[in-house]
């Protein structure tokens, strides 16, 4: 399985909702990312969990909370979000120091 | 920050070689990526080439490196109308963990 899924493919949401995002691959990376994907722009990275551990893109509202139950799969938590969170949400794994499988995306509308 | 740039846009006439090119900042990049992103899906990994290499060939696909300058080039051969889409360069930083992506260039080929 050379494949990183992502569910829901569209998601749509308004302000005072609570949802989450999530991620699964089994390529047995031990790197995953998500990343924030506006219209016409290239991906900016949100958080990367590597071996389990936590780095955090400081410019990422505390609305946005990562979660890493087991090194196969990537939640991320969505409470309180603004119109402006409004894009395409991509997650991708590699393994230690090597290229990065992206899924397809969820696209996320905020209202 | 370390940047990466790239030209915005390239049309050419299909069965023609596209050539697409970009700049990077980050001297100590060891891996550096192309990828391809068609409307409204997620990355598509291309191609990569080590720092330590000057080119690498793959079927239709031709990367240069110049890394005295720091340019990297994608050259397609033969490029059809299936290769409209949005081309990202990025590299990878020494840790291994972080790409810087440029902006993107969004090659549109003519039948």
């Amino acid at each position: 399985d050379t494949e990183v899924t992502q569910t829901p493919k569209h998601l749509v949401m308004g302000m005072t909702n609570k949802k989450s995002l999530k991620c699964e691959q089994h390529m047995g990376h031990r790197a995953m990312y998500w990343y924030k994907q506006k219209a016409k722009k290239p991906p900016e990275l949100m958080f990367v969990y590597s071996y389990e551990k936590l780095s955090i893109n400081e410019s990422v509202p505390s609305r946005f909370s990562p979660e890493c139950p087991n090194s196969s799969l990537l939640n991320l938590h969505l409470h309180a979000l603004q119109p402006e969170d409004s894009a395409l949400y991509l997650c991708a794994s590699s393994q230690k120091q090597g290229e990065q499988f992206f899924g397809p995306g969820t696209r996320l509308t905020v209202l | 920050g370390e940047d990466v740039e790239q030209s915005l846009f390239l049309s050419v006439r299909e069965g023609d070689s596209s050539v697409i090119n970009c700049t990077y900042t980050d001297s100590s990049s060891t891996y550096l990526y192309w990828y391809k992103q068609e409307p409204g899906a997620g990355l598509q990994l291309l191609t990569y080439i080590f720092s330590n290499m000057d080119m690498k060939q793959d079927q239709r696909l031709t990367v240069l490196l110049n890394k005295k300058d720091k340019h990297l080039s994608l050259r397609i051969a033969d490029t059809q109308t299936g290769d409209s889409a949005i081309y990202f360069c990025a590299n990878l930083d020494n840790a291994g963990n972080m790409l810087t992506f440029g902006g993107g260039t969004r090659l549109m080929v003519k039948p």
